[in-house]
């Protein structure tokens, strides 16, 4: 049972326009999310995080919205950039309950931004 | 610098032989995972633990088993129990607690 879910293997933007990047979860008890990014062959590195009280976290060119009635997240990147070529992963934890913030990962999306 | 280790980067196992992973971590973190990543399946957690001397199971156990003697060291094991073991295995930690993960580099094992 897939818990997160990214429903979009990949995405191809211009660079310069918005890359949006869409993950749903159904574990109603998850209460903080996370976006990874990851290049072919090395580790992912944290990008950014929203906590369930907020339904927006800004960051530079990257934004995550939170919608809870929807179980329905996503990133925005603007302008998007070469560098930006990736896999991006969503997680999600329920960290509000005090026991081990162990994360659920959705199978992420490979967004190649073209020149 | 603070960071974890993983090693080696990539190794090669026959079948039927164990092998057993590296990780290692000086970032003074609480809790240590592993997972795997497999082609279109995103990444799977095998094994977590929260404090030195316990670790959990997470949702593919089977095959794998661990040790947590340091708080610095998170090794795995990947035993010919394990039907399909080429992967590429991501180690991460964290404070207990907390939000994110630290990822290490990964290895990238291949059966031959």
């Amino acid at each position: 049972d897939q818990q997160v879910k990214q429903n979009s293997p990949s995405l191809s933007v211009q660079e310069g326009r918005i890359s949006i990047l869409n993950c749903d979860y159904t574990n109603s008890m998850f209460d903080y999310f996370l976006w990874y990014k990851k290049y072919p062959a090395e580790g992912p590195t944290f990008l950014i995080s929203i906590s369930s009280i907020k339904d927006k976290n800004e960051d530079g060119r990257f934004t995550v919205f939170l919608n809870k009635s929807a179980k329905h997240l996503s990133l925005h990147i603007v302008p998007s950039q070469p560098g930006d070529s990736a896999v991006y992963f969503c997680a999600a934890s329920d960290w509000g309950t005090g026991t081990a913030s162990k994360l659920t990962f959705g199978t992420g999306t490979r967004l190649q931004v073209t020149l | 610098d603070g960071g974890i280790t993983q090693s080696p980067k990539y190794l090669f196992r026959k079948e039927g032989q164990n092998v057993t992973l590296s990780c290692e971590q000086n970032l003074n973190h609480d809790a240590m995972y592993w997972y795997r990543q497999d082609p279109g399946q995103g990444l799977r957690l095998i094994y977590y633990s929260q404090i030195v001397n316990d670790f959990q199971k997470g949702d593919i156990a089977e095959g794998y088993s661990v040790s947590r003697e340091k708080k610095e060291s998170f090794p795995l094991t990947v035993t010919s129990a394990q039907k399909n073991p080429t992967a590429f295995y991501l180690c991460a930690s964290s404070y207990e607690g907390s939000g994110g993960y630290t990822f290490g580099s990964g290895t990238r094992l291949t059966v031959v």
